[in-house]
């Protein structure tokens, strides 16, 4: 079975609201990273957050990291059209593995 | 963006033909990885190569095999197609293991085994 997963599994929202995914994960991680995908093309890496962090920010992007609670969430803020993509984190269980969860698919509507 | 090329792009075999998907990377990064895409299953980790003729099993790897001989090429070979194995393949590099770096994917290859 696989270490991350995501939810929910489908997000639909208006242009300018937020979007908030989480990550659930089943043992102790390195780092855990969140990556994009748009329709048909490969992953984009968006963010990494270590496990001595607690919350990181790049652009409009919030992730925060609860190890005691093996979770993570992202928030998107101010969505846009050009966000409408699958979201997935990566953990690696303390290996050099790199697994993904299922994915969130998150629908921008204008 | 990285550079990193999987070919073919597409292909369509049939049942029990042996197929040989490629990932070439000139980034000179160590590790690599072969996922496989498949609705409602994200993607799942095949094989991966943590340097040249250093490989490991993933989640999936049953009815798959890699090689890899230089740095910059990574072979996912189906040994013989079956139905199942129709899905999207994803090569990815990163410079080092696990999360501690990211990871660049490539296009992706659709293959269909009919």
């Amino acid at each position: 079975s696989q270490q991350g997963e995501e939810d929910p599994q489908a997000l639909s929202i208006q242009e300018g609201e937020n979007a908030t995914m989480n990550c659930s994960y089943k043992t102790s991680i390195n780092n855990l990273q969140w990556y994009r995908q748009n329709s048909g093309r490969g992953l984009v890496h968006l963010i990494l957050i270590r496990s001595n962090e607690r919350e990181k920010h790049s652009g409009r992007l919030r992730v925060t990291l609860d190890t005691s609670k093996k979770s993570s969430s992202l928030l998107i803020t101010a969505s846009r059209a050009a966000d409408t993509a699958s979201y997935f984190c990566a953990t690696d269980a303390l290996d050099y593995k790199l697994s993904f969860g299922a994915g969130t698919t998150v629908t921008v509507r204008a | 963006d990285a550079g990193i090329t999987q070919s073919p792009r597409h292909k369509v075999t049939e049942t029990g033909t042996p197929v040989t998907l490629r990932c070439h990377q000139t980034e000179n990064h160590r590790y690599m990885y072969w996922y496989r895409q498949d609705p409602g299953h994200g993607l799942r980790l095949i094989h991966y190569s943590y340097g040249v003729k250093d490989t490991d099993k993933g989640e999936v790897s049953d009815g798959y095999s890699v090689s890899r001989s230089k740095t910059e090429d990574f072979l996912l070979t189906l040994e013989s197609a079956t139905s199942s194995q129709t899905s999207v393949y994803f090569c990815a590099i990163s410079k080092q293991g696990g999360t501690d770096t990211e990871a660049f994917f490539g296009q992706g290859t659709r293959l269909t085994v009919v």
